[in-house]
């Protein structure tokens, strides 16, 4: 069974710290990961994809990824209350012509102000 | 910016009746899934589409589901006669050949 595993949290944060978010995934042969954003009663949201080993920044998020550990990482910089949601981790395996994801149950942060 | 939407936002149905969601897919994408999640649960696969036809189905899309790309535009997900446990909310996405799947709003599907 190939599960991506993640804290529930909630992981409580000051209003200008930095969030730390973290993911497991038990498949050796995946490729491709990804973070979604989900607001309760929305839809994922997707805010950073990584493809190799190492860090790959898009503003105020990083996100970190060591296939070797098979571990994958979301760093939130200058945390504001509005990034307060569930952070889904997301684990595309690749088998034949599909790109299906494998998400894990989200880590729920919350910024306070 | 293109997005992903969906029809209807809410559908509330009877147990044993047959629902159709749809979907319109971002008009470059060429890869289609549908997902869902019940309520306080992670998000889950239920079928990739390429091609005119299923390139995966997990083991939730029985002979009750079905896809359809009818037209250019519209991509929908057919559950011939739904059960109870089918309440839960369906996100449709569309992907390029690369990997980024972007999801729609959902359809919230109550059976009662």
């Amino acid at each position: 069974q190939k599960e991506v595993e993640q804290n529930s949290g909630p992981l409580s944060v000051p209003e200008g710290a930095i969030a730390s978010l973290n993911c497991t995934y038990s498949d050796r042969v995946s490729q491709s990961f990804f973070w979604y954003r989900q607001y309760s009663g929305k839809s994922p949201e997707l805010i950073m994809s990584i493809y190799s080993n190492g860090d790959k920044e898009d503003g105020r998020f990083t996100a970190q990824l060591n296939k070797a550990s098979q571990y994958v990482s979301l760093l939130i910089r200058d945390s504001q209350p509005s990034d307060s949601a569930t952070y889904l981790c997301a684990v595309n395996i690749h088998g034949g012509a599909t790109n299906k994801l494998i998400f894990g149950t989200g880590t729920l942060l919350a910024v306070q102000p | 910016e293109p997005e992903v939407t969906q029809t209807p936002s809410h559908q509330v149905t009877q147990m044993g009746q047959e629902v159709i969601l749809r979907c319109v897919p971002i008009s470059n994408h060429l890869y289609f899934y549908w997902y869902r999640q019940i309520l306080g649960q992670k998000v889950e696969f239920l079928v990739s589409f390429y091609n005119n036809e299923i390139s995966e189905k997990s083991e939730i899309f029985d002979d009750q589901f079905s896809v359809e790309r009818p037209d250019g535009s519209n991509f929908t997900l057919k559950i011939r006669s739904t059960k109870l446990e089918d309440s839960a909310m369906y996100f449709c996405a569309s992907s390029e050949p690369a990997y980024e799947q972007y999801f729609g709003p959902g359809t919230r599907l109550t059976v009662t």
